[in-house]
């Protein structure tokens, strides 16, 4: 079945530093993948569309300069995280879809935990 | 934009009791559906989703969900519950119109005393 993976699974970090995960879709290609973020006991917010190729899209009220994404390749997108704040602190979820299978669903990574200290 | 609501958002049951979490969604198209749960400490599971064809879809772990076009409902059931379905639950829709993108649900969170 279509696997997604993130990298890495937990980071700490300082505050003001920036942190990059890494989103990949392990046996299929997708030139769309998207970005969550769950924080503690509530549910998967919607950040961003990654578009390979091209600028991603962001949802109202997401700050694109602070959550960059590029989708350098059809299986690996990137969210960075610039100049952390605690407030940030969050779990970061991503998925992808396997369009040439012509799937309806997204497979979603396991995320990855950022602390910012 | 298609929204997702969940009504209730903590439920506690006792074992071998039954389960029904409420899901409606807003959007005027045509939808797919999900659920998935999420187990403390851990990543999103599919549980079910509905695409078309027959309106009851079964899933794992016992689970099963019946989609209510005019409705616009996709309600979770289990028959008997167990102390290993504590979990919260997502209900979650996407549509191609709206380039697959999946929104979700507040959650419910369910408590299944032993």
């Amino acid at each position: 079945g279509a696997v997604v993976s993130q990298h890495p699974s937990w980071v700490i970090c300082k505050s003001g530093t920036s942190v990059k995960i890494e989103c990949r879709s392990l046996d299929f290609q997708a030139t769309t993948m998207f970005w969550y973020r769950q924080f503690p006991k509530q549910s998967l917010m919607l950040m961003a569309t990654s578009n390979e190729g091209s600028k991603a899209t962001y949802e109202q009220g997401v700050e694109k300069d602070k959550f960059l994404i590029n989708h350098a390749s059809l299986t690996l997108s990137t969210l960075t995280v610039t100049s952390a704040h605690p407030e940030d602190s969050s779990f970061y979820i991503c998925s992808a879809r396997d369009e040439l299978a012509g799937a309806y669903e997204q497979y979603f990574g396991p995320g990855t935990r950022l602390t910012v200290t | 934009a298609q929204s997702v609501s969940q009504h209730n958002h903590h439920v506690i049951l006792s074992e071998a009791a039954s389960l029904e979490l409420g899901c409606n969604y807003s959007y005027g198209g045509t939808v797919n559906l999900f659920w998935y749960v999420q187990y403390p400490g851990q990543h999103l599971q599919l549980l079910l989703k509905y695409f078309s064809g027959d309106p009851l879809v079964k899933g794992i772990k016992g689970f099963e969900a019946e989609f209510i076009k005019s409705k616009f409902s996709f309600n979770l059931r289990k028959p008997s519950v167990q102390w290993s379905d504590t979990a919260e639950y997502f209900c979650a829709v996407n549509a191609r119109t709206g380039g697959f993108k999946t929104i979700f649900g507040a959650g419910t969170r369910l408590f299944v005393k032993a």
